[in-house]
């Protein structure tokens, strides 16, 4: 049972473009969200969350969205940079209920072309 | 070194034998998380740690896994009768505080059961 899911396994931007990378999940109990970045050969970074009460949340180049009627969330970086290229993950958690186990979805790959 | 420390960072066994994999948080962290990524999967949750204790076990696949954290510290992934399936990305993270999900990853220990 897939809880979180990223439908889209791969994506190519031009560099200075916007890139679009979405996630659904299915856990209405859901209450936290993170995107994650991640290299070849490092593990995952941390890159910006959104808790539900919000449906916004921006950090430079890096923005998150949070549609919870629709239970979507999606990350837009503007403008795109070639050094962006790796593989994004969302996690899901739902904090207020006690629940720590984060729950990550199956990553999109972005490479940006300059 | 400031960061997650794992070792080994790969580990070639063969099925039926037992494998250790050491996570050495960041210091001062009290929560820890084992998680692991198959190929062209997203990481899975195994298992967090709240100081020493597991506060958060489900999902580990079976009983040949287990973990500890005896002092609240370093932590060991246990193994037991490995089986090919078993082969994959071992991350581990660790976070000040478990309710922001800022999970800071380790390079991960890679495992192969031959």
């Amino acid at each position: 049972d897939q809880q979180v899911k990223q439908n889209s396994p791969s994506l190519s931007v031009q560099e200075g473009r916007i890139s679009i990378l979405n996630c659904d999940y299915t856990n209405s109990m859901f209450d936290y969200f993170l995107w994650y970045k991640k290299y070849p050969a490092e593990g995952p970074t941390f890159l910006i969350s959104i808790s539900s009460i919000k449906d916004k949340n921006e950090d430079g180049r890096f923005t998150v969205f949070l549609n919870k009627s629709a239970k979507h969330l999606s990350l837009h970086i503007v403008p795109s940079q070639p050094g962006d290229s790796a593989v994004y993950f969302c996690a899901a958690s739902a904090i207020t209920s006690g629940t720590y186990k984060y729950i990550f979805g199956t990553g999109t790959r972005l490479k940006v072309l300059a | 070194g400031a960061g997650v420390s794992q070792t080994p960072s790969n580990k070639v066994t063969e099925k039926g034998k037992y494998v250790e994999l050491r996570c050495d948080p960041i210091s001062g962290h009290t929560a820890l998380y084992w998680y692991r990524q198959s190929l062209g999967q997203g990481p899975e949750f195994l298992i967090y740690f709240q100081g020493t204790g597991a506060a958060d076990d489900s999902g580990l696949p079976n009983d040949r896994f287990f973990a500890v954290r005896p002092e609240g510290s370093v932590s060991t992934l246990k193994i037991q009768r490995t089986e090919r399936g078993d082969s994959a990305v071992y991350l581990c993270a660790s976070s000040g505080t478990a309710n922001t999900g800022e999970l800071f990853f380790g390079e991960g220990s890679r495992l192969t059961v031959l």
